[in-house]
């Protein structure tokens, strides 16, 4: 299977702090591109990092890759409640279509 | 317009029957692809469609059939489905020729078979 892997599988904190979400994949990639989906509805995108950027920033979010190590973090900072949701990096590796290929998600819950 | 629209939102089969979920989008775009996910699990491509023609098939079973009938419209064709079939299915769009560049996401059909 080419599908990556996230960790942790679920995450709790406060209103305020900071999360954080690893993702790591198997194969040579153009980009990864990392999603939020609410209570099993459609899935958002985030942000995009192409395989020759290191970091990325949007808002409270900050993305970084590792091609060498073929793995990627999400940063979300000062979280609110409102975040709260499943997160999935998605490797897309394919030619002119964006075939994605998600990681096995990171459950956040940001407790009020 | 940036959305992706599917229809029905829930959808209850029997195992005889023949049902059809549909998506739309006006975004031009010339890429669109089908997912299925299972509770508690990633999306898993399915189909995907580039030029209105079927460019990726992941070993999904016959008795899930897509059709791209024009660039705006994508079915997905249900018969003789199985009670593990029930899942969320996704369908998603995004531009073609152009490699770094994100998926547009519908809300997603429950089905459930019974």
């Amino acid at each position: 299977s080419q599908q990556g892997e996230e960790d942790p599988q679920a995450l709790s904190i406060q209103e305020g702090e900071n999360a954080t979400m690893n993702c790591s994949y198997k194969t040579s990639i153009n980009n990864l591109q990392w999603y939020r989906q609410n209570s099993g509805r459609g899935l958002v995108h985030l942000i995009l990092i192409r395989s020759n950027e290191r970091e990325k920033h949007s808002g409270r979010l900050r993305v970084t890759l590792d091609t060498s190590k073929k793995s990627s973090s999400l940063l979300i900072t000062a979280s609110r409640a409102a975040d709260t949701a499943s997160y999935f990096c998605a490797t897309n590796y394919g030619g002119a279509t964006n075939k994605l290929i998600f990681g096995t998600g990171t459950l956040l819950a940001v407790q009020p | 317009d940036t959305e992706v629209t599917q229809t029905p939102k829930h959808l209850v089969m029997g195992m005889t029957n023949k049902k059809s979920l549909k998506c739309e989008q006006h975004m031009g775009h010339r890429a669109m692809y089908w997912y299925k996910q299972k509770a508690k699990k990633p999306p898993e491509l399915m189909f995907v469609y580039s030029y209105e023609k079927l460019s990726i098939n992941e070993s999904v079973p016959s008795r899930f059939s897509p059709e791209c009938p024009n660039s705006s419209l994508l079915n997905l064709h249900l018969h003789a489905l199985q009670p593990e079939d029930s899942a969320l299915y996704l369908c998603a769009s995004s531009a073609i020729q152009v490699i770094n560049t994100e998926a547009f996401f519908g809300q997603g059909t429950r089905l459930t078979v019974v």
